[in-house]
């Protein structure tokens, strides 16, 4: 079955960067689309990008452009985003989910604190 | 972006009860809404998709309706695990965006 797993948790100060993990499997890896998602501590879900598994193409909330980079390796079935000049804001869970939003990983607890 | 704006923000009820949900768009979102379910600690769980269409698994007490710009997620009668927080996404125009969501909450 269609599975995603993320990298574990990170603790960060601020001006860092971080760069996470989504490893796929159960399917085609490059067949689909992989978005990722983050959720602040009593927030909503807030859509951040995709990145077209196959071609390597990405899409950017404008919200994030500039600071998030999502990549690819297809030979791991991996998907990875990076997040630059991380703030106090950008505390939060960072889930990577299937182009349907029907499969999701565990999520990724990123916090930013001097 | 569009905006969705859900109510309640919290709804109270008991198990065997119906629930109702409700999802308002700033704009129309044709039929690319979806529900989400999510506990504590857990990463969202897709319930419906394109208005309606229930997911792989997911039980016929769960149903959605609507259109244009406005959504209902209707839990038949309440089980035990229904008690969570729903979102609802729209997929019709970049950036996806979601609600801010309903908690359901026993009474």
């Amino acid at each position: 079955q269609v599975q995603l797993v993320q990298s574990g948790a990170e603790v960060k100060k601020p001006g860092a960067s971080v760069k996470l993990s989504c490893k796929a499997s159960g399917y085609t890896f490059t067949r689909f689309p992989i978005h990722w998602v983050r959720q602040a501590p009593g927030q909503r879900l807030e859509w951040m990008g995709w990145i077209n598994a196959g071609h390597g193409n990405t899409k950017y909330s404008q919200n994030f452009q500039g600071r998030v980079t999502l990549t690819r390796d297809t030979s791991a079935t991996t998907t990875y985003m990076e997040v630059n000049s991380l703030r106090s804001g950008d505390t939060a869970v960072y889930y990577c989910a299937t182009v349907n939003f029907d499969s999701w990983g565990q999520g990724t607890l990123v916090t930013v604190s001097s | 972006e569009i905006v969705l704006t859900q109510s309640p923000g919290t709804l109270s009820l008991s198990p065997g009860e119906r629930a109702t949900l409700s999802c308002r768009a700033s704009q129309s979102v044709s039929s690319y809404l979806a529900w989400f379910q999510q506990k504590p600690g857990q990463a969202p769980r897709l319930l419906i998709y394109d208005v309606s269409d229930r997911a792989t698994g997911i039980p016929a007490r769960f149903s959605g309706s609507g259109s244009g710009t406005d959504f209902t997620l209707t839990i038949s009668s309440l089980e035990p695990e229904d008690f969570a927080v729903y979102y609802c996404q729209q997929r019709s125009d970049w950036p996806v965006t979601f609600g801010q969501g309903t908690r359901l909450e026993i009474k």
